[in-house]
């Protein structure tokens, strides 16, 4: 069964900093996709990022930067240079080939930036 | 224009009460979803359509029925609601494709926070 382990429940740091997200993944599919959303303090879920398994190119977009490693099961976010709206839960999530491809998520890293 | 919209935003209702959430997208996919995030933020599936055929019926109580008059719409109807049925249901759509590797990503609803008194 797939499974999506986010170990840091809870981080905070002062703006400017940068953060780095954990996330670890099990599924036994060699065929898969993994995500991060974002929920910031209104609630909406907001999708970042997608890869697939077999694009294990790190990607950058502006502050954001993910690291994608198959060796090691985990897909990590880097948030350079935090600011205050960065604050929010980040979900990662995992979704296989089956009917659905319904998305497994992690239980979120809830993200604090103090100004 | 929003792309999955749901309503209600805000649901209070007192126990034993029978109530509907509406989903609407309008990004032309193919199949649409049903999650519960309970009070510790954990997002799990409850149920998924595709082309308006139930095809994710995970162990979710028989008072929740879910109806998928057409593609671009999934209704979530709770009957006799109980306490525990107290949390935000999120509703999204993605497009499947035949292969994995063809499908997009989910968009998600805005929410909508039940609170069961």
């Amino acid at each position: 069964a797939q499974k999506v382990t986010q170990a840091q429940t809870e981080i905070s740091v002062v703006e400017k900093e940068d953060v780095t997200l954990d996330c670890v993944y099990e599924t036994r599919d060699t065929t898969y996709y993994l995500f991060w959303y974002k929920q910031p303090p209104s609630g909406e879920l907001v999708f970042l990022i997608r890869r697939n398994s077999f694009d294990e190119q790190n990607e950058i977009s502006g502050r954001y930067s993910w690291n994608f490693q198959k060796s090691t099961s985990s897909f990590n976010f880097t948030i350079t240079a935090s600011q205050v709206v960065d604050s929010a839960v980040y979900f990662c999530a995992l979704s296989e080939p089956g009917s659905a491809r319904q998305l497994t998520f992690g239980s979120g890293t809830q993200l604090t930036v103090l100004p | 224009d929003t792309a999955v919209s749901q309503t209600p935003k805000y649901l209070v209702t007192q126990m034993g009460n029978d109530k509907s959430i509406k989903c609407e997208q309008n990004l032309g996919h193919d199949t649409m979803y049903w999650y519960k995030q309970d009070s510790k933020k954990f997002l799990k599936i409850m149920f998924s359509y595709n082309n308006k055929e139930l095809i994710i019926n995970e162990t979710v109580p028989n008072r929740f029925s879910p109806k998928s008059p057409d593609k671009a719409h999934l209704n979530l109807h709770i009957n006799s609601l109980e306490l525990g049925d107290s949390a935000v249901y999120f509703c999204a759509s993605s497009q499947r494709g035949k292969h994995i590797i063809s499908n997009t990503e989910a968009f998600f609803g805005q929410g909508t926070r039940l609170t069961v008194v």
